[in-house]
């Protein structure tokens, strides 16, 4: 059983659009972690979110953790070829070392 | 750069070898994970040392045996492994004075069983 569900699964963009990316769950999380592998590499971590309703900025991305701490979104403004990646959120439990992570979301930015 | 080093990068071996994968990390951390990713797919955890002790094992086959020598080091030793055993195996590190600590990960091994 997949406990986080990212939409959409791929999406491929010109350089320039906005784009969201969701992950959903029925599941309550104490944090929820964003990450970005590439090709040939591990995950890097881009942001972790803790509070319920919380949002964070990094540059152009911006995430938002649901109000109940069972969703999560990411959206992209002004994508740039550099955003091409595997995207992953990853939810931790309460009281547990278990990462879950999510589907995945594939994205690729065209110049 | 990764400050989780994972060797070796890529591994070729035949379903009676024996062989072993290797993870360092000198950030301190005391937890450290194994994960095993297939293609087009997201990690899945295998097992998590928390302070050198074995704290979860996610039903892994018992042909994979972890291994946590000192804090800053960690093994996973193959034998007897089956073609659907080829993937990246990802190793990962985090603190654990609290929770919600980010963690870390290595770049991954890429094994392929003949």
């Amino acid at each position: 059983t997949q406990l986080l569900e990212q939409s959409p699964q791929f999406l491929s963009i010109q350089e320039g659009e906005n784009l969201t990316v969701y992950c959903n769950s029925s599941s309550v999380f104490s944090s929820l972690q964003w990450y970005r592998q590439e090709p040939g590499e591990g995950p890097v971590l881009l942001v972790t979110v803790v509070t319920g309703g919380e949002v964070k900025k990094l540059k152009r991305l911006t995430f938002q953790f649901g109000d109940a701490r069972k969703d999560s979104s990411l959206h992209i403004t002004a994508a740039q070829p550099g955003d091409t990646g595997l995207y992953l959120c990853a939810g931790e439990f309460y009281n547990t070392d278990k990462l879950i992570f999510g589907t995945g979301t594939r994205l690729q930015v065209f110049p | 750069d990764t400050e989780v080093t994972q060797t070796p990068k890529h591994l070729v071996m035949g379903m009676t070898n024996k062989k072993s994968l290797k993870c360092e990390q000198h950030m301190g951390h005391r937890a450290m994970y194994w994960y095993k990713q297939k293609a087009k797919k997201p990690p899945e955890l295998m097992f998590v040392y928390s302070y050198e002790k074995l704290s979860i094992n996610e039903s892994v086959p018992s042909r994979f045996s972890p291994e946590c020598p000192n804090s800053s080091l960690l093994n996973l030793h193959l034998h007897a492994l089956q073609p659907e055993d080829s993937a990246l195996y990802l190793c990962a590190s985090s603190h654990r004075d609290s929770s919600n600590q980010p963690q870390h990960f290595g770049d991954g091994t890429r094994l392929s069983i003949l």
